[in-house]
């Protein structure tokens, strides 16, 4: 069964750091490119940041260009979102999702993790 | 950027009513959309990829149409489980970008 299990929200002050990481689970992790989106509370979807299936080429929304990084371990299987700078606007649930062949849309989705900034 | 318009962001419908949400892209972007289903307290769920290709598991009275800047979403028979927010994204070129939203209500 295809897993991504995402750790690491928390709460944390304004100007704050925060990793966060998703293992992947039963596929091939290293031949995939990978995102992470994001949902405020109450909120829609927020398309965060991509990574290249070799992570060579990643991409960042212009909202956290310059303050969040995307990386990729994979010989473990495993995702991060580094994030710095931690404004009060970052908060909200953040989702590691698959990306299918070809541009074909996301899945599977992580059950997501809690990012909170606040004092 | 590409932006996404959703019509509606409401819509209040029955059991066995036929529904259908539209995605507007602002630029062209040939047919690399897809539809999620997210309910609350829940990750998101993809239903449609590629504009009209019902993804594996999804019931069939969910259906996706359109190319270019104009798409659809269309259920044809309402079922309960189906009252939830639907979301369209594009996967044309980054950003990818979603619409915001069209949540699904029970009449």
């Amino acid at each position: 069964e295809v897993q991504l299990l995402e750790s690491g929200g928390g709460l944390v002050q304004p100007g704050g750091s925060l990793r966060l990481s998703c293992a992947a689970s039963g596929f091939t992790f290293s031949s995939y490119v990978m995102n992470w989106v994001r949902q405020a509370p109450g909120k829609g979807l927020e398309w965060v940041s991509g990574i290249s299936s070799s992570g060579g080429t990643t991409y960042h929304a212009d909202s956290v260009e310059g303050r969040f990084t995307i990386s990729r371990d994979n010989s473990k299987n495993t995702l991060f979102l580094q994030m710095n700078s931690l404004r009060a606007e970052d908060t909200a649930v953040y989702y590691c999702a698959k990306e299918r062949w070809l541009q074909s849309g996301f899945d599977p989705w992580g059950q997501g993790t809690l990012v909170t900034v606040s004092s | 950027d590409i932006q996404l318009t959703q019509s509606p962001s409401f819509l209040s419908a029955s059991v066995g009513d036929r529904v259908t949400i539209t995605c507007r892209a602002s630029q062209g972007i040939s047919s690399y959309l897809a539809w999620y289903q997210q309910t609350p307290g829940k990750a998101p769920n993809l239903l449609i990829y590629t504009a009209s290709t019902l993804q594996s598991g999804v019931p069939s009275r969910f259906s996706g149409s359109g190319s270019g800047t104009e798409f659809t979403l269309t259920i044809s028979s309402l079922q309960p489980e189906d009252f939830a927010t639907y979301y369209c994204q594009q996967l044309n070129s980054y950003p990818y970008t979603f619409g915001q939203g069209t949540k699904l209500e029970i009449k």
